[in-house]
């Protein structure tokens, strides 16, 4: 059974960087898949933020491109979201995901983790 | 960017009465990438359905998936009280994976 679990600082301040991990269980990341990042805002709906495959291809939203770098580490079995210039728009619930067959829809998330921005 | 419109915001109906929830695209979608997830209170959304009819595993047959082009429908056969939840669309497109808004199952 494929598990995603995410890690990071649940309050990070105004400008700064948001950084969180998510390490996968049950699978190994460098036998396929791509893997994902989505965001919720408090009380909101769902945002893409961005997509990785193993090799390290990546696909970024593009209203959030400018900031975001999504990174993987196969010999940890996890991969990690950068959003740099944080603001308090930055606050929400972030999953990580996997893609399914295809890469179209979202098929593990993980728990999710709130991240506040805030000074 | 294709923008999905769902309909209505909410829905209120009670145990046993069937759910009809609508998925509008702005342009036309392929019908191997539209997406439908669950998403309880506190909890990550759920996949029900990709490929906008085939139910993801382990999910009960009162939940279907059906539409082509730009309108997209799932339905829930008769509610048990555990469908109560938010119920969103996804549709993926020229690498964009976008969502609807989501529509709002509620008890009557």
């Amino acid at each position: 059974q494929v598990q995603l679990q995410e890690s990071g600082p649940g309050l990070v301040k105004p400008s700064e960087t948001l950084s969180l991990t998510c390490a996968v269980s049950g699978y190994s990341i460098s036998s396929g898949y791509y893997w994902g990042w989505i965001r919720q805002p408090p009380g909101k709906g769902l945002e893409w933020i961005g997509n990785i495959y193993h090799s390290g291809s990546t696909y970024y939203n593009p209203s959030l491109k400018s900031r975001v770098t999504i990174s993987v580490d196969t010999s940890k079995n996890q991969f990690s979201l950068k959003l740099s210039s944080v603001t308090a728009a930055d606050t929400a619930v972030y999953y990580c995901t996997r893609l399914g067959w295809g890469s179209s829809y979202f098929d593990y998330w993980g728990q999710g983790t709130l991240v506040t921005v805030s000074s | 960017e294709i923008v999905l419109t769902q309909s209505p915001g909410t829905l209120s109906l009670s145990p046993g009465e069937r759910a009809t929830l609508s998925c509008r695209a702005s342009q036309s979608v392929s019908s191997s990438y539209l997406a439908w997830y669950q998403q309880k209170p506190g909890q990550a959304p759920r996949l029900l359905i990709y490929g906008a009819s085939n139910r993801a595993t382990g999910i009960p047959d009162r939940f279907s998936g059906s539409g082509s082009g730009t309108d997209f429908t799932l339905t829930i056969s008769r509610l048990e009280p555990e469908d109560f939840a938010v119920y969103y669309c996804q549709q993926y497109g020229s690498s964009l994976w976008t969502f609807g808004q989501g529509t709002k199952v509620e008890i009557k």
